[in-house]
């Protein structure tokens, strides 16, 4: 049981490059989520999404966009690449988001660097 | 929406003492409470959740409490050991926002 696996772990960029990170989660959980992690920061939700099919704007969405063509996978995209994207992103899913179960299961983090 | 405020951001404990650290949460139809705990350069883990229906609920050395009406809830560590250094996030949720919020984290440090 794999649980939720972010692809890569780490990168380097150049300012203006694109990429896409993927997350992938075996627990037929439907609801993921996109976090980026700064010094001092906490958590900041980026995107999140409640089902395949669907996505939606968290706290700090510009400059990302975000996929969720099977249930099972959430792709972050950068189109442009900017210095102040420097974070550890992590990807997360939990089951529906219900009154009684929401725990979060999260991937083992992507470090992107944007030179 | 849903903020979440969380205090101190560093917190130094001797072996052994305990530890408090608070968070505050703005929308009161809020209705999960999980804690979150990060060992350096891993993922973040559940460690302890509570519901709003719930004041109190305690797992061996850690427990956490909740204030509705204040809107504030708390996890308590006893004993503390040097495993326990980590960074700690509170999170909130409510059913019809879909998201989880989190606090900005708290670093423990456990010292000798």
């Amino acid at each position: 049981n794999a649980g939720v696996t972010q692809t890569p772990k780490f990168r380097v960029l150049k300012t203006g490059q694109s990429m896409t990170l993927l997350c992938a989660q075996d627990m037929n959980h439907e609801y993921m989520y996109w976090y980026r992690q700064d010094p001092g920061m906490g958590l900041r939700l980026i995107h999140y999404s409640v089902g395949e099919g669907t996505t939606a704007k968290g706290e700090v969405p510009d400059g990302y966009n975000v996929s969720r063509l099977k249930k099972q996978n959430f792709l972050l995209g950068l189109e442009s690449a900017a210095p102040s994207q420097t974070s550890v992103y992590f990807c997360a899913s939990s089951p529906v988001s219900g009154i009684w179960d929401t725990e979060a299961f999260f991937g083992q983090g992507t470090r992107l660097t944007v030179v | 929406g849903e903020n979440v405020e969380q205090h101190p951001s560093t917190l130094s404990v001797q072996e052994g003492d305990s530890a408090v650290i608070k968070c505050t949460y703005s929308d009161s139809a809020s209705n999960y409470f999980p804690w979150y705990k990060q060992e350096l350069g891993k993922r973040p883990q559940l460690i302890i959740d509570i519901r709003s229906n719930v004041g109190e609920k305690k797992d061996q050395r850690i427990a956490v409490t909740l204030n509705k009406t204040a809107k504030h809830f708390s996890l308590h560590i006893t004993e503390t050991q040097p495993e326990d250094s980590a960074v700690y996030f509170c999170a909130a949720t409510l059913n019809r926002d879909d998201k989880i919020i989190f606090g900005k984290g708290t670093r423990l440090h456990i010292l000798p």
